[in-house]
């Protein structure tokens, strides 16, 4: 069965401070992998990978994804309180299904 | 450029109550998905609409939900009769076509609560 895992679960750090977000997937037929960011609301996209070792970056965001050992990290660096959110990690498989599997999400907070 | 607009925001029923949720995806979009995310978990798709047609409805709990997608423009979820264990926020998404399909966009949900 596919499926996402994310960690940590949950973390809270201050301002300032840099985090790194972990996306593992057991995706059949692996295609690509997305990061959407989710407060009150929709989740909203921030990086779609399909190679590995080649980093995306946006902003104080960027990730990379390594397909030999089937993960991914997004680290945010000067983190700030409007960072905090969920971060989904969702992967896809080929076979034209366009499904994505989603992990559970990591809940970041950060405070001033 | 509009978003996905779902519509209600919020919805509160008793069990056993039919609902309906609307969704209108970004124009130009060929694709619309239904999601339906419990709280602390991922997204989980319900049903993937390409234009009209659905290709993908494996994770639609046929017994009770129902959905359309007229024209193959706006979409609607049905729930009926809906239960306890049916409350979450139900997501609607849409992408383009061809190569760019695994980039979604998504709607700000319906939160629905069955008491």
């Amino acid at each position: 069965e596919d499926k996402v895992v994310q960690s940590p679960l949950s973390l809270v750090v201050h301002e300032g401070d840099t985090v790194t977000l972990n996306c593992s997937y057991e995706v059949t037929n692996f295609r690509s992998l997305l990061w959407y960011k989710q407060e009150k609301k929709a989740p909203t996209f921030l990086f779609m990978l399909t190679s590995s070792g080649i980093e995306k970056k946006s902003g104080r965001l960027s990730s990379i994804l390594d397909k030999k050992e089937l993960f991914s990290i997004l680290n945010i660096t000067a983190t700030q309180t409007g960072d905090s959110a969920i971060y989904l990690c969702a992967g896809t498989p080929l076979g034209g299904t366009d499904k994505l599997i989603f992990g559970t999400g990591t809940r970041l907070q950060v405070f001033p | 450029e509009a978003g996905v607009v779902q519509s209600p925001r919020y919805k509160i029923i008793e069990k056993k109550q039919p609902v309906a949720f609307w969704c209108n995806p970004i124009s130009g979009h060929n694709t619309l998905y239904w999601y339906r995310q419990n709280l602390g978990q991922g997204p989980e798709l319900l049903i993937r609409y390409e234009n009209e047609e659905a290709v993908d409805d494996s994770q639609l709990p046929k017994d009770r939900f129902s959905a359309e997608r007229l024209k193959g423009v706006d979409s609607t979820l049905k729930i009926q009769p809906a239960e306890l264990g049916d409350s979450a926020v139900y997501l609607c998404a849409s992408s383009l076509g061809g190569r760019n399909q695994e980039t979604q966009y998504f709607g700000p949900g319906t939160r629905l609560l069955v008491l």
